[in-house]
């Protein structure tokens, strides 16, 4: 595709539900970051992967929380026994190289937990 | 118009004149920066960036300065239009590391 795409655009999820959110990357590109973004604040890095390593994932604030990235192109951020404090927009990030370069970013996925 | 980042996180301006936005970053090691706009309900769109071993680096009506000394960034848009309109983001990067860090951002509002 053109660009990042992430699905869906927009979930609403009972406390304690599971959800999964879907990003698909640039095709081609090596590096992929997800993001957690509160209402008014910045972007807040949760992993990155490089292909199927998942490289880092200090920022994923629990254990509740778990990205996949298997055959190096689609990803999935699972977040488990959701609670309102997870309520934000999900932003996927891919670049061509390895970490360092340009970041494209898709449009997220607003989850909200009620 | 000039906004100091965390302290002013708005800023309006009239259209047609310049914008600065200032960002202070945290992290002496970085050497990777970029600014990036976000409109509402979209991802983050970059802009420009800048590399350490820079202290100035000009695009189309925008141009970002990276003063090391004091770990300060500056976004300067020229003749601003009512499409730029957002919240503008600096990131910073170190090549140590994966992660860019955001700063808190400012929205910047275009009067016609």
């Amino acid at each position: 595709g053109a660009g990042v795409s992430q699905s869906p655009r927009y979930k609403v999820a009972k406390r304690g539900q599971d959800v999964a959110l879907r990003c698909d990357p640039i095709s081609g590109h090596v590096s992929l970051f997800w993001y957690q973004q509160a209402l008014g604040q910045g972007p807040e890095f949760l992993t990155y992967f490089q292909n199927e390593a998942q490289l880092d994932k200090s920022g994923l604030p629990s254990d509740r929380f778990f990205a996949e990235r298997p055959e190096g192109s689609v990803s999935t951020l699972k977040i488990q026994r959701t609670q309102q404090e997870d309520s934000a927009v999900y932003l996927c990030a891919s670049s061509l190289f390895a970490a360092g370069g340009e970041q494209f970013f898709g449009p997220g996925t607003r989850l909200t937990v009620l | 118009g000039e906004s100091v980042g965390l302290h002013l996180p708005t800023l309006s301006v009239q259209e047609g004149d310049n914008s600065i936005i200032n960002c202070a970053y945290s992290n002496s090691a970085s050497d990777y920066f970029i600014w990036y706009k976000q409109e509402s309900g979209k991802g983050p769109q970059f802009i420009i960036d800048i590399r350490s071993n820079m202290d100035k680096r000009q695009g189309q009506r925008v141009t970002v300065l990276l003063n090391k000394t004091v770990k300060h960034l500056s976004l300067q848009i020229a003749a601003t239009q009512p499409g730029d309109s957002a919240v503008y983001f600096c990131a910073e990067n170190s090549n140590t590391g994966n992660q860019f860090y955001f700063g808190t951002g400012t929205s910047l509002t275009v009067i016609p």
